[in-house]
């Protein structure tokens, strides 16, 4: 079974404004990184939150981290065409020496 | 700086057939995996290498091998398609040791097509 399930499946949205994803997961972690997938195309590092950290910023990106409930949110800022991807988020595990990916959130940003 | 590079990017085979599936990084990276990308299934680990010469598998090994005799390739085989294999591979690095939180470098995957 997936260790991350991210929320909503699909959002669909217009430029300009905010798109929010949710991912939660089973086991602890040691940090948790999203990544982004353009179509036809290999995954993208977008951001990594260490487990101590509740908050991360980067450009028009907002990560928050629960760990008390197992889960994160990837937050878009000004959302813009060129956004439409799809976002998975990634577990780092103390033993495991792979990220175990969820199953993605499809962003579509309309002009 | 190329990168991962994965050879070929499309391919077409029949049942039975095999192949191999080339991923070369030049990034000097210790760790390289092997994932799947099914539609609805996120990516899944079908084996990975800690460092030149070791392998260990992953979530969903059955039906695939792998070898990792130079550190900068890592080529995963199927010795017998089966339509089931149908899918995108991708291939991923990471450098550092574990505790360095490092993040994976991915190419652009193979799309591989078992009729």
């Amino acid at each position: 079974s997936q260790q991350g399930e991210e929320d909503p499946q699909a959002l669909s949205i217009q430029e300009g404004e905010n798109a929010t994803m949710n991912c939660s997961y089973k086991t602890s972690i040691n940090n948790l990184q999203w990544y982004r997938q353009n179509s036809g195309r290999g995954l993208v590092h977008l951001i990594l939150i260490r487990s101590n950290e509740r908050e991360k910023h980067s450009g028009r990106l907002r990560v928050t981290l629960d760990t008390s409930k197992k889960s994160s949110s990837l937050l878009i800022t000004a959302s813009r065409a060129a956004d439409t991807a799809s976002y998975f988020c990634a577990t780092d595990t103390t033993g495991r020496r792979a990220l175990t990916f969820g199953s993605g959130t499809r962003l579509q940003v309309q002009p | 700086n190329a990168g991962v590079t994965q050879t070929p990017k499309f391919r077409v085979l029949k049942t039975g057939q095999s192949m191999t599936l080339l991923c070369a990084q030049d990034m000097n990276h210790e760790y390289m995996y092997w994932y799947r990308q099914d539609p609805g299934m996120g990516l899944r680990l079908i084996h990975y290498s800690v460092g030149e010469g070791t392998t260990a598998k992953g979530e969903v090994p059955d039906g695939y091998n792998v070898s990792r005799l130079k550190k900068q390739n890592f080529l995963l085989g199927l010795e017998s398609a089966a339509p089931s294999q149908t899918s995108v591979y991708f291939c991923a690095s990471r450098g550092g040791d574990l505790s360095a939180n490092s993040p994976l470098h991915f190419g652009n995957g193979t799309r591989l097509t078992v009729t």
